[in-house]
């Protein structure tokens, strides 16, 4: 149980284009999820955090109209890179929680490569 | 605000070995949870092991185990039995109480010896 899934893997775009990943929580109600970045050999660097039906809350420093987060059902939350640049490229993961105090499940990231 | 520091950024054990992970953390709240999570390279990550602070006991699942000091606010992760697929960065990580953001150690590299 507690499967997330986190689509696409890898994406590699040319820069000025935007770029939408997709979290879903498969087999339980996610009524928060959580967006992550993790730069190399580092570790996860929280960017927002989402509750179904209301506007994320953004981490301080990180732009919310460069980082569009879409928290649309319980089972889906959406990332959309726009105009996406070079300084973009990371790592990003989402993770989703049922209840509150329960821990985050993570998806499988997806590799952002900007050229 | 909430800080969790890990002390060692890489570890290595021969296989079938026991190895500790050492974790401490800083809080002001009583009531709390704690998690180690995995991060093998396939970049995934998986929970290991969660402690309930209000639990004396230390948390175990199979060949993972806690050491849970809260005066001391340590929070230690030992592997018994270390298997190759053991390998990965190995992150402490502490909620939030209100609003759940977890805040993460910079991780240990774990290597296992064949």
């Amino acid at each position: 149980g507690a499967v997330v899934s986190q689509h696409p893997s890898w994406v590699i775009c040319k820069s000025g284009t935007s770029v939408k990943i997709e979290c879903r929580s498969l087999d339980f109600q996610a009524t928060t999820m959580f967006w992550y970045r993790q730069f190399p050999k580092q570790s996860l660097m929280l960017m927002a955090t989402s509750n179904e039906g209301s506007k994320a809350t953004y981490e301080q420093g990180v732009e919310k109209d460069k980082f569009l987060i879409n928290h649309a059902s319980l089972t889906l939350s959406t990332l959309t890179v726009t105009s996406a640049h070079p300084e973009d490229s990371s790592f990003y993961i989402c993770s989703a929680r049922e209840l509150q105090f329960q821990p985050q499940h993570f998806g499988d990231g997806t590799r952002l490569s900007i050229l | 605000a909430q800080t969790v520091t890990q002390s060692q950024p890489e570890m290595s054990v021969q296989e079938a070995e026991t190895v500790t992970l050492s974790c401490t953390y800083d809080t002001s709240e009583s009531d709390y949870y704690l998690f180690w999570y995995k991060q093998p390279p396939s970049r995934q990550m998986i929970l290991v092991i969660r402690q309930e602070a209000y639990k004396q006991q230390n948390a175990t699942e199979n060949r993972f185990s806690v050491n849970f000091q809260k005066a001391a606010k340590s929070f230690s992760l030992k592997i018994s039995d270390s298997q190759l697929g053991d390998a990965a960065m190995y992150f402490c990580a502490y909620p939030n109480f209100g609003n759940e953001k977890l805040t993460f150690g910079t991780g240990t590299r774990l290597t296992i010896i064949p």
